[in-house]
């Protein structure tokens, strides 16, 4: 079924440092791409999003462009702040009413 | 503008027991839907709505029920708790015009439950 992978485990990294967290997706059709990010003792936030393929979403100094070739959804963010860690959750809109999250990366930026 | 509300925040029950969690969204959104998020598996579909009377299954519906009376709220029930649904919830919603697959979803702040 349609779904997405996140790459494994946290991300920990000084401030002002580059990050990037991958996401690849299958799916039949042309599924809308999301992330989305997690406060702790939050609900999710919409963070940015891509409807079709070539789109850049961007938010916040992050960015992610929807590779159609590739089937990715990559976030980057080219200078972190303390106040960017997270957990940062990429999704997929599939059958008109269904989102599938991926697995989520808790990211930790040290000042 | 409250958004999406969820009661309670942390919840303990015992095997066995039954609950409701409540959810409600003041924004006239169609579409609401009811998520569980496990340590390593992300956030999962449990129950959608897409209207006031209607109702369909997710990724995990097994051990919930869910209703929609009104455009407003959409309680998920757990008729009789067992371990494995300890876990947080996320009650979420959004708008279902043309615009559909730009719309996000508005998440409520979770309800933590723990099921002994």
């Amino acid at each position: 079924g349609d779904s997405v992978t996140q790459m494994e485990g946290p991300v920990t990294l000084s401030e002002e440092a580059f990050l990037t967290i991958n996401c690849t997706y299958t799916a039949t059709g042309y599924p809308s791409l999301f992330w989305y990010v997690q406060y702790p003792g939050e609900g999710l936030q919409l963070l940015l999003k891509a409807t079709k393929a070539d789109d850049k979403g961007s938010n916040k100094g992050f960015e992610a462009t929807y590779r159609k070739e590739t089937t990715s959804f990559h976030l980057e963010k080219g200078s972190v702040q303390v106040s960017d860690s997270a957990v940062y959750f990429c999704a997929l809109l599939y059958g008109n009413n269904r989102l599938a999250f991926g697995k989520g990366n808790q990211v930790v930026v040290i000042p | 503008n409250a958004g999406v509300t969820q009661t309670p925040k942390f919840q303990v029950l015992k095997t066995g027991q039954s609950m409701t969690l409540q959810c409600a969204q003041d924004m006239n959104h169609e579409y609401m839907s009811w998520y569980r998020q496990d340590p390593g598996m992300g956030l999962r579909l449990i129950h959608y709505s897409v209207g006031a009377g209607i109702t369909d299954q997710g990724e995990v519906p097994n051990g919930y029920n869910v209703s929609r009376s009104t455009t407003e709220d959409f309680p998920l029930r757990l008729l009789s708790a067992a371990p494995s649904q300890t876990s947080v919830y996320f009650c979420a919603s959004r708008g279902t015009g043309t615009g559909y697959r730009n719309e996000k979803l508005f998440f409520g702040s979770g309800t933590q439950l723990s099921v002994l």
